[in-house]
């Protein structure tokens, strides 16, 4: 069966450098949604969107942004980067308010 | 701020034996409860999604219950398997319709063969 597809898998910047991280979600799958895990911790809620609207927001920093496109994949773009920013970063999609499908994760490293 | 607590934080159990940990959630204003099974290198894998008191659900050896009234939610694995290892996750949404979840900090199973 298809899964989320994150790209790419590992990815190494130095500071203030900026990101584009791309996510397919499972197809049919109509809200796809960003987590952030840093070293240790919780995986943390970022934003989400449905039907290519954000839909939900959480601790998304202002230097990050979003968006879903008319195929319903989702890019997170982070700019000026932080050494903090280093982190998993997960999507996950789902139909609605149905149980979330996690890709393989992103793993973004700053220098 | 409304937390999700797990407990233990961290079990060990040999090979065979039955285990169970827990998932604590304010019992105000529930809406689901989402458990997820963690393994290392891999992403987060759906579990079950339980949204009635009293919800018993069954996966395999996987069994979860639900008691939206004192806020608790049991994970039950029977005959523990080395492959049973992960991190297990509760998650609630914070508010009705809300998409984004609200994540413990995990339960660390490690089946000693």
């Amino acid at each position: 069966a298809a899964g989320v597809i994150q790209s790419p898998r590992h990815l190494i910047k130095e500071k203030r450098e900026t990101a584009t991280l791309k996510c397919y979600p499972i197809p049919r799958h109509d809200t796809v949604y960003w987590y952030q895990q840093g070293p240790g911790q919780d995986p943390q809620f970022l934003i989400s969107f449905y039907e290519k609207m954000q839909s939900d927001k959480g601790s998304i920093p202002d230097r990050f942004s979003a968006q879903q496109f008319s195929d319903y994949h989702s890019e997170l773009n982070m700019s000026s980067l932080e050494l903090g920013d280093s982190a998993l970063y997960f999507c996950a999609s789902s139909t609605g308010y149905n149980e979330q499908f996690f890709g393989p994760g992103t793993r973004l490293t700053v220098l | 701020i409304l937390n999700v607590e797990q407990s233990p934080q961290s079990l060990h159990v040999q090979e065979g034996d039955s285990t169970n940990f827990t998932c604590s959630f304010p019992s105000s204003n529930f809406y689901a409860l989402h458990w997820y099974r963690w393994e290392t290198a891999k992403s987060p894998e759906a579990l079950f999604v339980m949204t009635l008191n009293g919800d018993e659900k069954k996966k395999g050896r996987i069994s979860a219950t639900l008691n939206t009234k004192e806020g608790y939610s049991y994970l039950y694995i029977k005959g523990s398997q080395p492959e049973d290892s992960a991190t297990y996750l509760c998650a609630f949404p914070l508010i009705q319709g809300a998409q984004k979840l609200v994540f413990g900090q995990g339960t660390r199973l490690t089946i000693n063969p």
